[in-house]
């Protein structure tokens, strides 16, 4: 069974505060990890595709880092503004194309 | 619009009834995936399909099934309906290696009542 655990579940932070999400997923039969952002009434949205031990992806404030040698990603969100308020999925492919998702964070951005 | 369209957007239907959803790709895209979110539950794997046949499996049940169609859109078919099958089914659809992840559809919501 692949397991790809998110923490925290939720998080609430301060406008201007600086967060970071972790990602954990098997080590073994990896081929990607995806990170994806997930407003409500909406669809997700990918965000990075990481599949190197040591990526590092950044898109704006956000960024993300991999290690798939212990099985983690950490997603930050620099100076998080209340439009970053989504769930963001982390997802792990196994190199049979499979993409199980994590149970998401949940942030919440108050002004 | 994420270029990947579902219909219908909602479906409310009987126990024992079944029903079928569709989803057409991004243009260009060849592999579609079928997910299911239930209540308080994450997205949940259930199909993919690659260029018309079947690629991965995840949790599909036997009463459910998919196909890949030449034109590569999908249809999802759920049969023999229970009231825990109601769910949000999204689509989504890559390129055929995920480089660039996944575009997902808005979404069917399927109520059986």
């Amino acid at each position: 069974i692949l397991n790809v655990e998110q923490s925290p579940q939720s998080l609430h932070v301060q406008e201007g505060d600086s967060t970071n999400f972790t990602c954990s997923f098997p080590s073994s039969n990896f081929y990607a990890l995806h990170w994806y952002r997930w407003e409500t009434a909406k669809s997700p949205e990918a965000l990075f595709v990481m599949t190197l031990n040591g990526d590092e992806k950044k898109k704006g404030r956000i960024s993300a880092t991999l290690n798939t040698k212990e099985g983690y990603s950490y997603l930050y969100i620099k100076g998080s503004q209340p439009e970053d308020s989504a769930t963001y999925l982390c997802a792990f492919e196994s190199n049979t194309g499979k993409l199980i998702f994590g149970q998401g964070t949940t942030l919440q951005v108050k002004p | 619009d994420s270029g990947v369209t579902q219909t219908p957007k909602h479906l409310i239907t009987a126990t024992g009834q079944r029903v079928t959803l569709r989803c057409s790709p991004r243009s260009g895209d060849l592999s579609v995936y079928w997910y299911q979110q239930s209540l308080d539950q994450g997205l949940q794997f259930l199909i993919q399909y690659y260029n018309g046949e079947e690629r991965a499996k995840g949790n599909i049940l036997e009463r459910f099934s998919a196909q890949q169609f030449p034109d590569l859109h999908s249809e999802l078919n759920l049969s023999s309906l229970e009231l825990g099958d109601s769910a949000l089914y999204f689509c989504a659809s890559s390129e055929g290696d995920s480089n660039y992840g996944y575009t997902f559809g808005s979404g069917t919501r399927l109520t059986v009542v």
